[in-house]
């Protein structure tokens, strides 16, 4: 019943690693969006997806890498894990592209060592 | 440079004390949405304003957008253990198509 839910919710891995995480939402919206909360709590915006298509690309390392197979799914791929990648990472879904409500998964906490 | 400047950052106060967190910015917002995350959960939504001065009641908690479309005010009257969070303010930026958010407002209520 969940309507925004990501896997894994732990990750712990080394560094130079590759990990992916995945996320699914059955509200049936349209964007999807990745996050990263920083240890600071503070909450930046990595990706979006309006109905599988690139909308929003911010400034991040092009270690990660985005992937959007269907509306429903948006999954994050990171290459080459560095220390500074440790954080927790949100999925998130609104209705409809832009400055929407958002829906967020209950996130991913990765900790590179 | 921090687009959305919430204030306090951490705040610990007694069950029933009344409280108010600020959210400031020097950019006009097309909307302010106001977010409570707890431990180990995602943010969830508690309002949307979108109109300059527009101010909306829920229960206990007050939120007001200001005139400009530039601030946002979260009052919190009669505290309770239960409110407990992070308080997240996050601003609609017009034609960019996204949320941008502040550093949060980390708030205790003691029992």
């Amino acid at each position: 019943d969940t309507a925004v839910s990501q896997t894994p919710k732990y990750l712990v891995t080394q560094m130079g690693n590759d990990k992916s995480i995945k996320c699914e939402q059955n509200l049936g919206h349209d964007t999807m969006y990745w996050y990263k909360q920083d240890s600071k709590k503070f909450l930046k915006i990595m990706f979006s997806y309006n109905n599988k298509e690139l909308i929003i690309n911010e400034t991040v390392p092009n270690r990660f890498s985005p992937k959007s197979p269907d509306k429903a799914h948006l999954n994050l791929h990171i290459n080459s894990l560095e220390l500074g990648d440790s954080a927790v990472y949100f999925c998130a879904s609104s209705q409809l592209a832009g400055a929407n409500v958002l829906t967020f998964g209950a996130g991913s906490r990765l900790t590179v060592l | 440079t921090q687009l959305l400047e919430q204030s306090p950052q951490f705040l610990s106060i007694q069950e029933g004390e009344n409280l108010t967190v600020y959210c400031n910015s020097s950019s006009v917002f097309s909307s302010l949405q106001w977010y409570r995350q707890e431990p180990g959960e995602g943010p969830v939504l508690l309002v949307t304003v979108v109109t300059g001065g527009e101010v909306k009641k829920l229960k206990r908690l007050t939120f007001q957008f200001g005139d400009a479309r530039k601030d946002s005010s979260l009052h919190i009257t009669a505290a309770q253990p239960g409110d407990t969070g992070l308080y997240l303010c996050a601003g609609g930026i017009q034609g960019a198509q996204k949320l941008v958010f502040g550093q949060g407002t980390r708030l205790t209520i003691n029992p």
